[in-house]
């Protein structure tokens, strides 16, 4: 079934670095996609969401991209900082009114000091 | 504006029994959705409700249900829980139902089946 996955289950950067997380949605009807970051003990906290009608959307240092021709979605952090270590999500919502957000499987992203 | 509250914060319960688990959405806050994150399975959407009415459903079986209040308060309950039902549940609230209607979501309550 249609399923939204991440290419990589761990990523570690080191401190001060740009870090990229991507995802791929193989949903063709997702209009809107939402990238959580959930911390230990925490629920899934909103980052940032973008639009199918856009291909960029930058927030605090954090910058998303989708490329719908090959249905991929990245969020770059910027100058990341101790507190970026977390599990990060992709997620997607179809327009059809259904309210059900498709969640990918993950990242976990370390800084190393 | 606090943010969305669930109680218990933990559960232990046994094989058989049922629990009843609460969200308070943010104030204001009208859509309250229901998810179950496994190491597993991920999150997986449970249900849905807007102004007291499940709007939608996930994949999950008939023991699973909710009920939204007037002050859009929500609760699920599982009933005849099973071993497999070890989760974290959350609850995350919007102001509308609509595409762009960002989830916020609570701290979850992690029940344990013994």
């Amino acid at each position: 079934g249609e399923s939204v996955g991440l290419h990589l289950p761990t990523l570690s950067v080191q401190e001060g670095d740009n870090s990229i997380i991507n995802c791929a949605y193989s949903n063709s009807a997702s209009d809107y996609f939402i990238w959580y970051k959930q911390e230990s003990g925490k629920g899934p906290q909103f980052i940032i969401d973008i639009r199918s009608n856009m291909d960029k959307r930058q927030g605090q240092r954090v910058t998303v991209l989708l490329n719908k021709t090959v249905k991929h979605l990245s969020l770059q952090i910027a100058a990341t900082q101790p507190g970026d270590s977390a599990v990060y999500f992709c997620a997607e919502k179809a327009n059809f009114g259904n309210e059900k957000l498709t969640f990918g499987t993950g990242t976990r992203l370390t800084i190393i000091p | 504006k606090a943010g969305v509250t669930q109680t218990p914060r933990y559960l232990i319960k046994t094989r058989g029994q049922q629990v009843t688990l609460s969200c308070s959405p943010i104030s204001g806050h009208r859509s309250v959705s229901w998810y179950q994150q496994t190491p597993g399975q991920g999150l997986q959407f449970l249900f849905e409700y807007f102004s007291e009415t499940q709007r939608n459903k996930g994949n999950f079986p008939g023991r699973f249900s909710g009920r939204q209040f007037s002050n859009s308060r929500s609760e699920m309950n599982v009933s005849t829980l099973e071993l497999g039902d070890s989760a974290l549940y959350l609850c995350a609230s919007s102001l509308y139902r609509g595409l762009n209607e960002k989830l916020f979501f609570g701290s979850g309550t992690q029940l344990s089946v013994l």
